[in-house]
């Protein structure tokens, strides 16, 4: 299995544009897991999905924020517009069950 | 609400000595706990969990972590530190049964060569 797969591995954008980060988890996994990890946060929650399904997405900063997983093997992570203070490392997670996590190799979003 | 506490946010050792990292949590229920690394540049790999049993576990590289329930407490230990345990390590709970993994705020261990 080649693991929870995320694009693009680096990303730099402009204040304002939009940005899309994807997820591909792994087989199998019916629980997909968004986190945004920083120096002054450490690592947070954003939303979750249980077979294609949001279940919680109350970490979701606010409303520029927006996640989708149209089918079991894609999902995405939307800001729009994209903020400098969005810059981070965003990671992926899929899980058989609710708390074993593989991750993927993370996003790192730069906003400049 | 649930919390996890890692007592130490960096910590620095000379290769070859003994490591104790902590973690309490706060959650009074049945829980289910982790301990995963991040090495510099890459992202979290599980190194030991519990779920139930004996409450001592053995994970991948020589290390090993204590659920002690009355203490709450599921502290990591390795008794020799290699410069290649220089990275971020990260304690989680989540209830059984529950939807929500909750993560500490991590621990970077450095140890010098």
């Amino acid at each position: 299995d080649a693991g929870v797969i995320q694009s693009p591995r680096h990303e730099v954008t402009e204040m304002g544009q939009e940005v899309t980060l994807r997820c591909k988890p792994i087989s199998g996994h019916d629980y997909l897991f968004w986190y945004r990890q920083t120096m002054m946060r450490g690592l947070e929650l954003l939303i979750y999905f249980n077979n294609n399904v949001p279940i919680d997405d109350s970490g979701m900063p606010e409303d520029r924020f927006s996640a989708k997983m149209p089918n079991a093997s894609f999902s995405t992570l939307k800001i729009q517009p994209s903020e400098p203070r969005d810059s981070a490392v965003y990671f992926c997670a899929s899980s058989r069950d609710r708390s074993l996590h593989t991750f993927g190799s993370g996003t790192r979003l730069t906003v400049v | 609400a649930q919390s996890v506490s890692q007592h130490n946010h960096h910590v620095i050792l000379s290769e070859a000595a003994s490591l104790e990292l902590g973690c309490n949590y706060s959650y009074g229920g049945t829980v289910n706990l982790f301990w995963y690394v991040q090495y510099p540049g890459q992202h979290l790999q599980l190194l030991l969990k519990y779920f139930s049993g004996d409450p001592l576990v053995k994970g991948i590289k020589g290390f090993e972590a204590e659920f002690i329930k009355s203490k709450f407490s599921f502290n990591l230990r390795k008794p020799s530190v290699q410069w290649s345990d220089t990275a971020e390590y990260f304690c989680a709970v989540v209830r059984s049964g529950g939807f929500k993994t909750i993560f500490g705020a991590g621990t970077r261990l450095f140890v010098k060569a």
